[in-house]
């Protein structure tokens, strides 16, 4: 099975860009998707597709892919950008899913 | 609006069964693809199964193959998920969500949006 790695935890200074990053060998077949989560709270979707943003998602938000490399950018980080935020994609095969190990980010 | 609600958790004996349900409304459900995902206490989230929009296709995570039976009820617009031989690390929230998707530029995205508040499962003696 596939695996999606990401960094456990980064930190962000008030204002500053922060990116995360998400590696797996099925990311350069699939897109990843990227969820925010928020203590007890459900996954919210942050970026999905190629690089979109659902309604409601500051344009601070927005996403890149490179080779086995998906990534997750916050341009001018806000204190309510603190959370835990996963990437998503599918496996090699297409039909099983996979979350990253998710990456925690402090925003200073 | 979309809107996901799960049911069915609780506090349950290791070796026991627990059925899960996601009350759907607000869209077509039966012609979205829909999956569960878990979160252990305190870790990351993990996929656990995803079920066609007819049905007719399910896949499962490894660790619950054999275990767990994703179905659906699109008569009543509910997802379920039948726990068999459950474990202490089956211990979790359970979401459901729903698949979205699109095709363009000779490529096709898929992302799963939105999810249910969660339900609590417990494993314990």
């Amino acid at each position: 099975s596939s695996e999606l790695t990401q960094d456990p935890a980064v930190s962000v200074a008030l204002g500053q860009t922060v990116r995360i990053t998400c590696q797996g060998d099925s990311l350069r077949i699939f897109f990843a998707s990227w969820y925010q989560q928020k203590p007890g709270q459900a996954p919210v979707l942050v970026i999905y597709g190629k690089n979109n943003r659902p309604s409601g998602i500051p344009d601070r938000f927005s996403g890149s892919n490179s080779g086995d490399t998906s990534s997750l950018t916050i341009t001018g980080a806000q204190a309510e950008d603190e959370a835990d935020y996963y990437c998503n994609s599918r496996d090699s095969s297409g039909n099983l899913w996979v979350f990253g190990t998710g990456t925690s980010v402090t925003v200073l | 609006q979309v809107q996901l609600v799960e049911s069915g958790g609780g506090v349950v004996q290791p070796g026991t069964s627990l059925r899960l349900s996601c009350a759907a409304s607000g869209f077509t459900f039966s012609s979205s693809g829909m999956h569960w995902v878990r979160q252990a206490p305190g870790k990351g989230l993990e996929w656990v199964a995803v079920i066609s929009y007819d049905g007719y296709n399910k896949y499962y995570a490894d660790s619950v193959k054999g275990r767990f039976t994703i179905s659906r009820d699109n008569s009543k617009n509910t997802l379920y998920i039948q726990m068999n031989s459950l474990r202490a690390e089956d211990t979790a929230v359970y979401f459901c969500a729903k698949e979205s998707g699109y095709c363009g530029g000779g490529r096709c995205y898929r992302w799963v949006d939105p999810w249910g508040q969660g339900t609590q499962v417990t494993v314990s003696s």
